[in-house]
């Protein structure tokens, strides 16, 4: 079992579409948790870190569910601009090996 | 303010050939890390440096050296290159703890070996 998967994706969705992904984690120990997001050919930016059992960002909210090993993005009132890939990221208490799941790729449609 | 620096940006090399990959960053992070990034792997992380003058193996250490110059810089070389070190390489430093949490990455480095 890989330490961190993600659905790969593509999610196609139209523009204004609510859209939700999750990442599910092996080590119960994680303490940090993270959403990046990569544009294509780009590094990777921080969108959210997750410390407690969530965190809300304007359209974007994180969820953390310990008890079953998950965290979820959702994304509301998507816009063409949210197209990219989304990377779920781990870091086990007392590393410094941040752990990136493959990514999920989303395309919003016009 | 320039972050992570990454050089160069686009690298082909010959069986065999060694190279340096450069970065450097100005945020004054004690921790800096190499990833390397293939399609349907994601970023996999090479070696880090927790902090200056200590280095250790990350996830796929296997064909490649580093060095923390200082607390700036972090290089990463391949000695004898080969083809299945074809990859996107990102070098990255981050801020530690909670509530700013944050890996910081350059803009990365397009690496062909032939």
């Amino acid at each position: 079992r890989k330490e961190v998967e993600q659905d790969p994706g593509p999610f196609n969705v139209p523009e204004g579409a609510t859209v939700a992904f999750n990442c599910t984690y092996s080590n119960s120990a994680s303490q940090s948790f993270f959403w990046y997001r990569q544009d294509c050919r780009k590094e990777p930016k921080l969108l959210m870190s997750v410390y407690s059992s969530g965190n809300e960002d304007g359209r974007f909210t994180a969820q953390l569910n310990r008890a079953s090993q998950y965290i979820s993005l959702l994304i509301r009132d998507s816009k063409l601009s949210d197209s990219a890939t989304y990377l779920c990221v781990v870091n086990p208490a007392g590393t410094y090996k941040y752990i990136f799941g493959t990514g999920t790729r989303l395309k919003v449609l016009a | 303010n320039a972050g992570v620096t990454q050089t160069p940006k686009f690298q082909v090399l010959k069986t065999g050939q060694s190279m340096t990959l450069q970065c450097a960053q100005d945020m004054n992070h004690n921790s800096m890390y190499w990833y390397r990034q293939d399609p349907g792997m994601g970023l996999r992380l090479i070696y880090y440096s927790a902090s200056e003058g200590t280095t250790d193996k990350g996830e796929v250490p296997n064909g490649y050296n580093v060095s923390r110059l200082n607390k700036r810089e972090f290089s990463l070389r391949l000695e004898s290159a080969a083809p299945s070190q074809t990859s996107v390489y990102f070098c990255a430093s981050s801020v530690p703890g909670p509530p700013n949490e944050k890996l910081f990455f350059g803009s990365g480095t397009q690496l062909s070996v032939l």
